[in-house]
């Protein structure tokens, strides 16, 4: 069955820090990936998406994810966070031919100063 | 600029009472969902509608209905409600149908509470 892992429910780091959100995925075909972010009481956003071509996708932000397709993996990766960046982040799957996006439990990221 | 509007966003009911949460789009998509979240759960997708006139069921349909009532709307109803349905609710919508047309773009939410 379809399903999306994310490892760590709750991630803290300090400002300026690298930090690595991660992801699994599980799907026997052909996979959309997506991370979404929620700040408080807000609705989820779009971050950044894979959809095809290159492996590597980045957002404005400075969030980049690799699509790793041996490893059915899609980490979410920044080299300095801000306080700002403090939300929950969802990673989600989307099977081809499937109209359902499966969310992953969603990690909380608190950035401290 | 609107995009997806629900309505209300807060809502306390008792046990066994009905009622219907409403969510609108602007941005003429033809793809429209709803999800609940739930500490620790993640987003759950309780029903979809892949364009005007359908509906299916999602991965929690159980307690809720759903009406596609034109392409703009998609309303949520709990006839019965159960403290289990204590929960915050977000209406998405998405350009069409299929994996590749693109992201949801989600509602503000709708924080429900049943005693």
């Amino acid at each position: 069955a379809q399903s999306v892992t994310q490892l760590d429910s709750q991630v803290p780091v300090f400002e300026e820090a690298p930090v690595e959100l991660r992801c699994n995925y599980s799907s026997s075909v052909s996979v959309y990936l997506f991370w979404y972010v929620q700040y408080p009481n807000q609705g989820l956003q779009l971050l950044l998406k894979y959809l095809s071509g290159s492996t590597l996708v980045e957002s404005i932000n400075g969030f980049e994810a690799e699509f790793n397709k041996s490893q059915t993996s899609f980490h979410l990766r920044k080299p300095s966070v801000h306080i700002s960046d403090t939300a929950e982040y969802f990673c989600a799957m989307h099977q081809g031919g499937s109209e359902k996006l499966v969310f992953g439990k969603g990690t909380k990221l608190t950035v401290n100063p | 600029n609107a995009g997806v509007t629900q309505t209300p966003k807060f809502q306390v009911l008792k046990t066994g009472q009905s009622m219907t949460l409403q969510c609108a789009q602007d941005m003429n998509h033809n793809s429209m969902y709803w999800y609940r979240q739930d500490p620790g759960m993640g987003l759950r997708l309780i029903y979809y509608s892949a364009s005007e006139g359908t509906t299916d069921k999602g991965e929690v349909p159980n307690g809720y209905n759903v009406s596609r009532l034109n392409k703009r709307e998609f309303s949520l109803r709990l006839e019965s409600a159960a403290p289990s349905q204590t929960s915050v609710y977000f209406c998405a919508s998405k350009r069409g149908a299929g994996a590749n047309t693109g992201e949801l773009f989600f509602g503000e939410g709708s924080r429900l509470t049943v005693l």
